[in-house]
């Protein structure tokens, strides 16, 4: 079955970079893209950006683009989330989700990974 | 830029009907897609490309998608319906995805 495993929650101050792992299982992880969601408590869901897990194209939110990198290691069917100059608004769930092939949606989720930005 | 608009909540009681809407200009040209999110979890999908059901998700979750609106519709609405939800569709303009602000379902 499919799974998408992130890494666990870290505490980060602020200017610092964050780096989430995304393990993928269960399926032909070069067949499908990655996106990356984040969610600040009690706020609304965040798009961030998308890596293709093929040919590694990537799609960043205008919001983040000056911040963020999501890369991925087909050999270890990883994708990766890397957010810089962290700050307390950053504070927020980190998940990955696949997208849907013929559809523009998101078919399985990671669990979420808490970043904390505190000093 | 492109705004997807919810009501903050909306409350219905056990066995009766709920309607989420979701707003957007040009609505009919874009395909919406529905997340249910209970507390602590990760959202999941409950309609997508409007209207369709993925597997495993009852059929008293429907989608309607028309003019400027797209409506999730709840039967019978259970305990367990209660719940964040979320919609969001691909803005094919600045190949961006969005989400809107979600609504808190009470079940009173």
């Amino acid at each position: 079955q499919v799974q998408l495993v992130q890494s666990g929650a870290e505490v980060k101050k602020p200017g610092a970079s964050l780096k989430v792992s995304c393990k993928a299982s269960g399926y032909t992880f070069t067949n499908y893209a990655m996106h990356w969601v984040r969610q600040a408590p009690g706020q609304r869901l965040e798009w961030m950006g998308w890596i293709h897990g093929g040919n590694g194209n990537t799609k960043y939110s205008q919001r983040f683009q000056d911040r963020v990198t999501i890369s991925r290691d087909t050999s270890a069917s990883t994708a990766y989330m890397e957010l810089r100059g962290l700050r307390s608004g950053d504070t927020a769930i980190y998940y990955c989700a696949r997208k849907m092939r013929s559809y523009w949606y998101f078919d399985y989720w990671g669990q979420g990974t808490l970043i904390t930005v505190s000093s | 830029s492109y705004v997807l608009t919810q009501p903050p909540s909306v409350s219905v009681a056990p066995g009766q009907t709920a309607r989420i809407t979701c707003g957007g200009d040009n609505f009919g040209s874009k395909s919406v897609h529905w997340y249910q999110q209970r507390p602590g979890q990760a959202p999941g999908v409950v309609v997508y490309d409007d209207s369709d059901r993925p597997s495993g998700i009852p059929e008293r979750f429907s989608g309607s998608n028309s003019g400027n609106t797209a409506t999730l519709t709840i039967s019978r609405v259970e305990a367990g319906d209660e719940a964040d939800y979320y919609c969001q569709v691909w803005d094919s303009s600045r190949d961006h995805v969005l989400f809107g602000g979600g609504t808190k379902l009470t079940v009173v």
